[in-house]
């Protein structure tokens, strides 16, 4: 069964205006964390956020924030103020256990939405 | 400098030759990992070593094996090179006893690798 659901292949928006990008999950285990990632044309991955299974208040980045649903295993990211920077692939992922020493660590990706910023 | 290298940025071999990326780290973390990006598939772990006497399987490591030569470097082969194997290939670190929950991986630039 996957893991990490990404059901926008790709997203329009424009330029200042906010975009959220949608990410659903599927675990049993209580203690998990939940990443996004920005991937430019150039094709480096860029860590953007990080949201934990037991924090109590949703995210945030500077510009970025993350909507975090638990019941829903939802973990949307939202980007303000888009800036046409802000093109690229964006890839959320999870990590199963509480990230310490003797966890797993394993990040398990979707498949990706490709955002575009229209001037 | 960055903080993880790999070498080649870009490779293009044939079928059936052997072929081996390298990864390096200056970042002192004892995790690393290697994952492959199709397009359309996202980012997939091949293999992961949690210190140098430790290296583990993941969810796509039929075709592929790996080297932890040190804490700093880890590398990938491909023992005979497919064209399915053509995929861009990251490397990434991470380090538990960072102390933040969050304990992202860090990603190397990737090596995009043409199998012929």
């Amino acid at each position: 069964a996957q893991k990490i659901t990404q059901t926008q292949p790709g997203m329009f928006v424009q330029e200042k205006e906010a975009v959220t990008l949608d990410c659903t999950y599927d675990t049993s285990d209580p203690s998990y964390g939940l990443f996004w990632y920005k991937q430019p044309s150039s094709g480096e991955m860029i860590f953007l956020i990080y949201q934990g299974s037991y924090d109590q208040q949703n995210a945030t980045e500077g510009r970025y924030s993350l909507n975090f649903q638990k019941a829903r295993k939802s973990a949307n990211l939202v980007i303000s103020a888009s800036q046409l920077g802000d093109s690229a692939m964006y890839f959320c992922a999870m990590r199963e256990g509480d990230g310490t020493q003797g966890g797993s660590e394993k990040l398990v990706f979707g498949k990706g939405t490709k955002l575009t910023v229209n001037p | 400098d960055a903080d993880v290298t790999q070498t080649p940025r870009n490779r293009i071999t044939k079928t059936g030759k052997r072929i081996m990326l390298e990864c390096s780290q200056t970042k002192g973390h004892d995790r690393m990992y290697w994952y492959r990006q199709d397009p359309g598939l996202g980012l997939r772990l091949i293999y992961y070593s949690f210190d140098v006497k430790d290296i583990n399987k993941g969810e796509i490591s039929d075709g592929y094996s790996v080297s932890r030569q040190a804490q700093a470097k880890f590398s990938l082969s491909l023992e005979s090179a497919i064209p399915n194997q053509t995929a861009l290939y990251f490397c990434a670190t991470s380090d538990p006893l960072a102390g933040a929950a969050e304990n992202e991986q860090f990603f190397g630039p990737g090596t995009r690798l043409t199998v012929l």
